[in-house]
């Protein structure tokens, strides 16, 4: 079964700064699909980046990057530049080709100081 | 504006109600999903339908009962729910249909903004 784990519970960042959330991840499927996605307070889930394990470029998305390390199984999310709108928590997620199921880490709460 | 649409935006209902929760996409996904979600926690999926048959049930207690009436709709029957299921009811879909290749595991799931539902 596939398995996410992401272990800074909270950060604190000062604005403009880059931030780096951390996502490793476990599974025995060639095929599998790695995303990120914010949710801010209010509550709806936003999709903000995708990465393939085929892929051999890291993914990009404006401020948003994908650190994929295949080989140590983590997907970083790097954000630059942040923002006071980037305060929310950031969820990395796994699908397989296996079946259709895609699993949530537990997630990093994000705060932008100013 | 979310292209995901969950009804209604909030729910307060007893023990011995019956109730269901709506989703509605028309973006042609072939996949819909329905997730829990309490507070502070990540979605813990529940149910999948793909192709509009059940995919996958995560083991959910027969008091919630998915139904995928069409390609565009998904609704959650419940039935003598308990307190501990109040919770945030998330509806996606994926699986673009102009894209062959699409699986759930490469299409980014798009959310509606759920149902938050009570229990008393």
């Amino acid at each position: 079964a596939q398995k996410i784990t992401q272990t800074q519970p909270g950060m604190f960042v000062q604005e403009k700064e880059a931030v780096t959330l951390d996502c490793t991840y476990d599974t025995s499927d060639q095929s599998y699909g790695l995303f990120w996605y914010k949710q801010p307070s209010s509550g709806e889930m936003i999709f903000l980046i995708y990465q393939g394990s085929y892929d051999e470029q890291n993914a990009t998305e404006g401020r948003y990057s994908l650190n994929f390390q295949k080989a140590r199984k983590s997907a970083n999310l790097v954000i630059s530049a942040s923002q006071l709108g980037d305060s929310a928590m950031y969820f990395c997620a796994i699908g397989t080709g296996r079946d259709d199921k895609i699993i949530f880490g537990k997630g990093t709460r994000l705060h932008i100081l100013p | 504006d979310t292209e995901v649409t969950q009804t209604p935006k909030h729910l307060v209902m007893g023990m011995t109600n019956k109730k269901s929760l709506k989703c509605e996409q028309h973006m042609g996904h072939r996949a819909m999903y329905w997730y829990k979600q309490k507070a502070k926690k990540p979605p813990e999926l529940m149910f999948v339908y793909s192709y509009e048959k059940l995919s996958i049930n995560e083991s959910v207690p027969s008091r919630f009962s998915p139904e995928c009436p069409n390609s565009s709709l998904l609704n959650l029957h419940l039935h003598a729910l308990q307190p501990e299921d109040s919770a945030l009811y998330l509806c996606a879909s994926s699986q673009d249909p102009g894209r062959p290749q699409a699986r759930p595991y490469n299409s980014p799931l798009h959310f509606g903004n759920g149902t938050r539902l009570t229990v008393t």
